[in-house]
């Protein structure tokens, strides 16, 4: 059964650093594009960046631009995401999403993890 | 950045009635247009790609249309698993979500 696993999450001081993994199964994960959504308590959805295939397009939101970093390693069927400078605001719960699409770096998103929770408090 | 909005933000339906939701883009995004429904508790479930293809899985009572800039999600005949939050997501350039539809009882 394909499947996305996400890990990572917990309690951060503001200002401090925390590193999201996305473990994927079930699929050729090397095919498709990749994003990191979150969703803070009681709020809507928000796209928080995206990876290309093979790494070559990037994109984030303007909240976590500069901060934010995602990466992939498609030898270990894994998507990270690297967050600095963590605010208050960035608390949330995490979603890794897999792309309907293969080749593209942007398409409607088939398949969503459980999801890991990232508080920022100090 | 293209922003999308929904409404109404709550729609207050009976069983077996119909349910209209709009979603509205701030530049054309073609058809790359998608709907998600969300529950209490779980990850979004992709509903509707491409403004008006189902997903698999997804029952015909299930429909979208629209392009450019206006969409709307149908739902012909509500069942009471279909009370849930809605979501709408352009995909045209790096994605964005709307504020979502709370589809709830009347």
């Amino acid at each position: 059964e394909a499947q996305l696993v996400e890990s990572g999450g917990g309690l951060v001081q503001p200002g401090r650093s925390l590193r999201l993994s996305c473990a994927a199964s079930g699929f050729t994960f090397a095919d498709y594009a990749m994003h990191w959504v979150r969703q803070a308590p009681g709020k809507g959805l928000e796209w928080v960046s995206g990876i290309s295939w093979n790494s070559g397009s990037r994109g984030y939101a303007d909240s976590v631009k500069g901060r934010f970093t995602i990466s992939r390693d498609n030898a270990k069927n894994s998507l990270y995401l690297q967050m600095n400078s963590l605010r208050a605001e960035d608390t949330a719960l995490y979603y890794c999403a897999k792309d309907r699409y293969s080749g593209s770096y942007a398409d409607a998103f088939d398949m969503w993890g459980q999801g890991t929770m990232v508080t920022v408090s100090s | 950045e293209i922003v999308m909005t929904q409404s109404p933000a709550t729609l207050s339906v009976s069983p077996g009635e119909r349910a209209t939701l709009s979603c509205r883009a701030s530049q054309s995004v073609s058809s790359n247009l998608a709907w998600y429904q969300q529950k209490p508790g779980l990850a979004p479930r992709l509903l509707i790609y491409g403004a008006s293809t189902r997903a698999t899985g997804i029952p015909a009572r299930f429909s979208g249309s629209g392009s450019g800039t206006e969409f709307t999600l149908t739902i012909s005949s509500l069942q009471s698993e279909d009370f849930a939050l809605y979501y709408c997501q352009q995909y045209n350039n790096w994605p964005s979500f709307g504020p979502g539809t709370k589809v709830d009882i009347k």
